[in-house]
């Protein structure tokens, strides 16, 4: 079962075009993270949402918790070449077994 | 600090061989954790642990075996390698197991034949 359902799976844009990735879910979380992963490297940690309705910010990334915390939202602005990966939501249901992923959403910004 | 490590980096086996897959932490995080990763099916877990001599079984663990003798290494156990095995592993590790930023290793792409 699928806990954390990622959309689009693949999304090429040209650079400087706005996009909106999205995770969604029928369950509750704890917290939610997002991560970004790099061909042949393992992922790293963008941002982590806590509390629903929580909006954040790094740079031209804008990310959302959605008030009941079941779902989330990622929003890039002006997107550029550097921002191409995979894009990876988690979440945290507040056991030891840790953190459920999406499958991810394939991003290609090109120049 | 090195972070997470893992070896090897890369790894071809022959279907029944069994072998280890090191990981190792020097940021004295008690939890860590063995994912796979499958293209369309992202990461899944494998086995956890919350700390020294203590382990637990995550999503996928069937066919693995880990230990935890010491805080700052996990290492995954193949047992007899089956090609449904070929996959990309990574090994993480954090502070707690619930809303801390996990470290990730650089991972081992591991094909049986």
């Amino acid at each position: 079962t699928q806990l954390l359902e990622q959309s689009p799976q693949f999304l090429s844009i040209q650079e400087g075009e706005n996009l909106t990735v999205y995770c969604n879910s029928s369950s509750v979380f704890s917290s939610l993270q997002w991560y970004r992963q790099e061909p042949g490297e393992g992922p790293v940690l963008l941002v982590t949402v806590v509390t629903g309705g929580e909006v954040k910010k790094l740079k031209r990334l804008t990310f959302q918790f959605g008030d009941a915390r079941k779902d989330s939202s990622l929003h890039i602005t002006a997107a550029q070449p550097g921002d191409t990966g995979l894009y990876l939501c988690a979440g945290a249901r507040g056991g030891a077994d840790g953190l459920t992923f999406g499958k991810g959403t394939h991003l290609i910004i090109q120049p | 600090n090195a972070g997470v490590t893992q070896t090897p980096k890369f790894q071809v086996l022959k279907t029944g061989q069994s072998m280890t897959l090191q990981c190792a932490q020097d940021m004295n995080h008690e939890y860590m954790s063995w994912y796979r990763q499958d293209p369309g099916m992202g990461l899944r877990l494998i086995h956890y642990s919350v700390g020294a001599g203590i382990t637990d079984q995550g999503e996928v663990p069937n066919g693995y075996n880990v230990s935890r003798s010491t805080t700052e290494d996990f290492p995954l156990r193949l047992l007899s390698a089956a090609p449904s095995q070929t996959s990309v592993y990574f090994c993480a590790s954090s502070l707690k197991p619930e809303g801390y930023e996990q470290y990730f290793g650089p991972g081992t792409r591991l094909t049986v034949t």
